[in-house]
Parts: structure tokens; sequence; C-alpha cells
């Protein structure tokens, strides 16, 4: 099993470009989860999916959308860039509804808008 | 609400002294609580989770971390520290209701050799 991809590793982007961030997993997990870190606070959830064609907001997710047509895929989307969203975004998946199943993390995509 | 605070966003410690990484939460209902480690330019990574029973739970890499219910803590610990455990630890905390998990700020961990 590969667990948790995400591509790309970094990425520039000028203020007003949009671009995608790809995250799969194989590991048919159900439950899958956007969140970005900032240097002293912590994770915070950008948006969250439950199952194919279900989507929910967290925290954050102004300037963000998201899909998910399948079970393994879940890009997260960023359609104007601003220098607010420069961060790290880590994508997780759960196994399933069940509070004590742990998350898995991809290695991280770093995204700087300037 | 449900939250997590780590207090501490240092802590050092010396090489083969015992470790502790402080984490306190609020929760509706049941906590389901859980600790990560992040090593630099990569993901987390799960080390251990209290879900009920036992409250000294035990995880990877010798990590233990200790439920105590009447002072909403989960403090992880490891009775000898190694370089390699140098990282930053995050402490999370899931309801039984709800399908969120709520982490903690992180807590930078240095052993000194």
């Amino acid at each position: 099993n590969a667990g948790v991809t995400q591509t790309p590793k970094f990425r520039i982007l000028k203020i007003g470009q949009s671009m995608t961030l790809q995250c799969a997993q194989d590991m048919n997990h159900n439950y899958m989860y956007w969140y970005r870190q900032d240097p002293g606070m912590g994770l915070k959830l950008i948006y969250y999916s439950v199952g194919a064609g279900i989507t929910d907001k967290g925290e954050v997710p102004n300037g963000y959308n998201v899909s998910r047509s399948t079970t393994e895929d879940f890009p997260l989307r960023l359609e104007l860039a601003a220098p607010s969203q420069t961060s790290v975004y880590f994508c997780a998946s759960s196994y399933s509804r069940d509070s004590y199943n742990e998350q898995f993390f991809g290695p991280g995509t770093r995204l700087t808008v300037l | 609400a449900q939250s997590v605070a780590q207090p501490e966003d240092q802590v050092n410690v010396a090489e083969g002294n015992p470790l502790t990484v402080k984490c306190t939460y609020s929760v509706s209902g049941n906590p389901y609580l859980f600790w990560y480690v992040q090593y630099p330019n990569r993901g987390l990574q799960f080390l251990l989770k209290y879900i009920t029973g036992d409250n000294l739970v035990k995880g990877s890499y010798g990590f233990e971390a200790e439920f105590n219910k009447s002072q909403t803590s989960f403090h992880l610990k490891k009775p000898s520290a190694l370089v390699s455990d140098s990282a930053l630890y995050f402490c999370a905390v899931r309801g039984d209701t709800g399908n969120q998990f709520y982490f903690g700020t992180g807590t930078s961990l240095t052993v000194i050799p």
C-alpha cells in the first residue's frame, strides 16, 4: 500500500492563480480530510468528506473547494490564490465513522503564494 | 466546544532522561485521544490512542500516555529519551459524536545528547 499520497510536494503560485492539490489513498478509507498547517498554529481543518459525493466544511474553508467523486481521491482546489494561503497542506484519511480510528496522513504540499 | 491544549511550545530533555509532553482536552461526551509525531518535512505519524479501558496506553517507539479523566489530561511519556525522539508532537481529540478531529498547536521536543 502506498497509503496517502499528495502531489505536488512544492508549488509557488502568483496571486490570483488557481491550482488543485491532489490527494489519493489506497486503503479504502471512507473518511478523508484536508488540513493546513501554519507555524505555531497546529492543524486547521479545511474540508472533509465522509464518502464519495459527500463533503463538508471544516474550520477554515474560505478560498477553497473540494470534490469527492471516488473513494480514493479528494482534490483541493484554490481558485484565486492569496498570500494568506501560503501554508503546508496535509491530506489525511481514516477508516470509518467510528471515532476511535486514527488518521493516516500524506507527506504534505508546501504552497507559497507571492 | 471541543478543543485541545498543549501548554508547552518547547520541551528540552537530556538523552536518557524521562520525558513528558503535556496535553489537556475539552470534549462533549466520551473522548477519543490521540498522539501524533511529525518529523521535519514529513506528514504526521500516529503514535498511540486512548479509546477506553486501561488509563495507561502504550504505543510506538516506547512511548506511552496516561489518560486522566478528572484532570482531562492525556500526557505523553517515555521513560528514557533518545536523540531520535526530537520532533514535533501533536495531541488530538475526537468526541464520540461528530466527524472532526481537533488538534493542539504542537510541542517541539528536543532531546539533548
